[in-house]
């Protein structure tokens, strides 16, 4: 079984500070992993995935995560805040050889960036 | 049209109406998917349907009936609801559910049960 765990609800920072998004998840097979943004009434928007290959994945925006195995973790980085960056985070995980489609997502990350 | 869509965008029913969630992709997907977002509570996945056939039903009231007539389209149907119901129902679509990549989404409708 796949699950998620996002730490912190709510993060806040100021514009031009480091953003960290943390998540880690639960898997009994090797992991899909995904981050995705929601902006205030628009659907989910995918930010970037680790499938195979490099553990440090780019994504669009400046955004960045790094997956980890040993610590099961696929926390979600940008160097520098912009306003444009406040919106919800979440983080999915899908197990491989999967036959269903099914996406197992963390509750969100509210992030807010002041001025 | 792009992506993926849905309308309408907003919608206000009252518990003894009946109305329809429309959703189209865009994509040339084969996998097609209902989730509800409430206030709260994590995304729930509701539905499930992989080259028109319906593979997951996510122990959803009956009241929600979903209708898959060909891989580009999707609807909600939706009947008898409850306040409690009140959320927003997002659609999304993927190459198809066996495929171990990303689902992509519509910008939902914002339901609310009156």
């Amino acid at each position: 079984a796949q699950s998620v765990t996002q730490l912190g609800s709510h993060v806040s920072v100021s514009e031009g500070a480091l953003v960290l998004l943390r998540c880690n998840y639960s898997s009994s097979v090797p992991p899909y992993l995904f981050w995705y943004v929601q902006y205030p009434n628009q659907g989910l928007q995918l930010l970037l995935k680790y499938t195979t290959g490099a553990t440090l994945v780019k994504g669009i925006n400046g955004f960045e995560a790094e997956f980890k195995k040993s610590e099961t973790s696929f926390h979600l980085t940008k160097p520098s805040a912009h306003m444009s960056d406040a919106a919800e985070y979440f983080c999915a995980v899908r197990g491989r050889g999967s036959t269903l489609g099914r996406l197992y997502f963390g509750r969100g990350t509210q992030l807010t960036v002041w001025p | 049209e792009t992506g993926v869509t849905q309308t309408p965008r907003h919608l206000v029913m009252g518990m003894t109406n009946k109305k329809s969630l429309k959703c189209e992709q865009h994509l040339g997907h084969n996998a097609m998917y209902w989730y509800k977002q409430s206030a709260k509570k994590p995304l729930e996945l509701m539905f499930v349907y992989n080259f028109k056939e319906q593979t997951e039903n996510n122990s959803v009231p009956s009241r929600f009936s979903p209708e898959c007539p060909n891989s580009s389209h999707l609807f909600l149907h939706l009947h008898t609801l409850q306040p409690e119901d009140s959320a927003l129902y997002l659609c999304a679509s993927s190459q198809e559910s066996g495929f171990q990549g990303e689902q992509y989404f519509g910008p939902g409708t914002r339901l609310t049960v009156t």
